[in-house]
């Protein structure tokens, strides 16, 4: 099975801040990987697919890159609703995975 | 517009079987996958499998074989997942969601249900 490996597990950033959260898989995937946004008490928002993709409807300052085995979620400029945990899941080959987590905390 | 809706919170006794539904509306069922997901309670998510809506085969993820099955009801639109010999363990937030695309995304994503097993 193939293993993500998010970091860091979590983080503390100010409003305004570039953050930079990363997703390593064990074998190459290349381009089948999600990120996901969660809030306490919500289900999952889908934010970015096929590793660059960005979901209709999400602010434009979330963005993804990377193809292989490493892969980079970045929010430009966090924002006080962007505080929450963020996933990354593979979709290459069943079973997908999901990362263990990165939560973004108000610093 | 695109929902789906789960059925409400469960509380079992261990050795008993649940079934969660998540009924889908706003577009083609048959169109889109099915998948379940799991978060215990302060964890991360756990994928559990998927289930084809339009030939109702389900593919298990590991550690989601023998006491776990996905199913249909087409003409309602709506999946389950029945747990059976429930354990303490399995007290967790099962989710469903919609796969999509060439990616295999989710998304969009039931509201969860909040299984817990106590005696």
């Amino acid at each position: 099975d193939i293993q993500m490996t998010q970091s860091p597990s979590s983080l503390s950033a100010s409003v305004g801040d570039r953050v930079t959260i990363t997703c390593r898989a064990s074998q190459s995937i290349s381009s089948y990987l999600n990120w996901y946004q969660q809030k306490p008490g919500k289900a999952p928002k889908l934010l970015i697919y096929d590793a660059s993709s960005l979901q209709s409807g999400v602010p434009s300052r979330f963005s993804g890159s990377g193809s292989g085995t490493d892969f980079t979620l970045t929010i430009s400029g966090l924002q006080p609703e962007d505080f929450a945990t963020y996933y990354c899941q593979h979709s290459h080959t069943t079973p997908w995975t999901f990362g263990h987590g990165t939560k973004v905390e108000i610093k | 517009q695109v929902q789906l809706v789960q059925s409400g919170s469960e509380l079992k006794k261990p050795g008993a079987s649940v079934k969660v539904s998540c009924k889908a509306s706003g577009y083609t069922f048959t169109s889109y996958a099915i998948n379940w997901v799991r978060q215990a309670p302060g964890q991360g998510l756990e994928w559990m499998g998927w289930i084809n809506t339009n030939t109702g085969n389900p593919t298990y993820g590991p550690g989601f074989t023998g006491r776990f099955v996905f199913s249909l009801d087409t003409s309602v639109s709506t999946a389950y997942l029945q747990i059976s010999s429930l354990k303490a363990e399995d007290t967790a937030i099962y989710y469903c969601a919609r796969e999509r695309g060439s990616s295999s995304e989710l998304d969009y994503w039931g509201q969860g249900t909040l299984v817990t097993v106590s005696s």
